[in-house]
């Protein structure tokens, strides 16, 4: 069954450290999604790759965040410092070539769930 | 920019009850319209789509109808269970530029047996 594995599922750290996040995306799919949701702010979009290039990241703070995908099979989030603001569910998403023509729809991973004291 | 206002919740009902959350949008162009579940400590799932105007989306026995000339997309479903608790999200994906999902806010459903 094919799904978005994210890792680490809970994270809690403190103010100040680095949190990395990592995501891998369903097998062949090419365009990966970063989300943040948050009681306040819903889902919010941070990080938009397809074929490992970054097309958007206008939603993601610059000074401390940022968004990569080494290979296809890997897209991280780095938070670096953390900030207890920062707290909320990361969620990752994948979606097929098919996805950049206008079908099919993208898949979640569960999310990471990151507390920061 | 693109974007979706839903209707706040939560919204509580009794278990056979009849279900429905308002969706409206604003875009250029043709969106596709859609929406997300998301069970307690999951992440998002597809519930239905709908690509065009007038197209109607169904599942589960849920069901949305793409209305363009009132830029709505609200969700239905004729009698709801127990198990359909969870968090809705309307979506809109426009159909120029990147194709980024733009989400609703979500509407919290609680249903009571």
């Amino acid at each position: 069954d094919a799904r978005v594995t994210q890792t680490p599922r809970h994270k809690v750290t403190e103010m100040g450290q680095e949190v990395t996040m990592r995501c891998q995306p369903i097998l062949g799919h090419n365009t990966v999604f970063w989300y943040r949701q948050t009681m306040m702010q819903g889902l919010e979009l941070l990080a938009y790759f397809r074929n490992r290039a970054p097309l958007d990241d206008s939603g993601m703070p610059k000074d401390r965040f940022s968004a990569e995908m080494p290979d296809a099979t890997l897209a991280t989030l780095k938070i670096q410092p953390s900030e207890p603001r920062d707290s909320a569910v990361y969620f990752c998403a994948s979606g097929s070539p098919q996805w950049a023509s206008g079908g099919n729809t993208i898949y979640f991973g569960e999310g990471s769930w990151l507390t920061v004291v | 920019g693109n974007s979706v206002t839903q209707m706040e919740g939560p919204v509580t009902l009794s278990e056979e009850a009849f279900l429905t959350i308002n969706c409206t949008y604003t875009a250029t162009g043709y969106p596709s319209l859609f929406w997300y579940v998301q069970y307690p400590g999951e992440g998002l799932q597809l519930l239905l789509k709908a690509t065009k105007a007038d197209d109607k989306g169904s599942n589960k026995g849920f069901e949305a109808t793409y209305r363009k000339e009132t830029t709505s997309f609200h969700l239905e479903k004729g009698s709801v269970q127990v198990s359909d608790s969870a968090v809705y999200f309307c979506a809109l994906r426009g159909d120029t530029g990147f194709q980024k999902l733009v989400f609703g806010t979500g509407t919290r459903l609680l249903v009571s047996p």
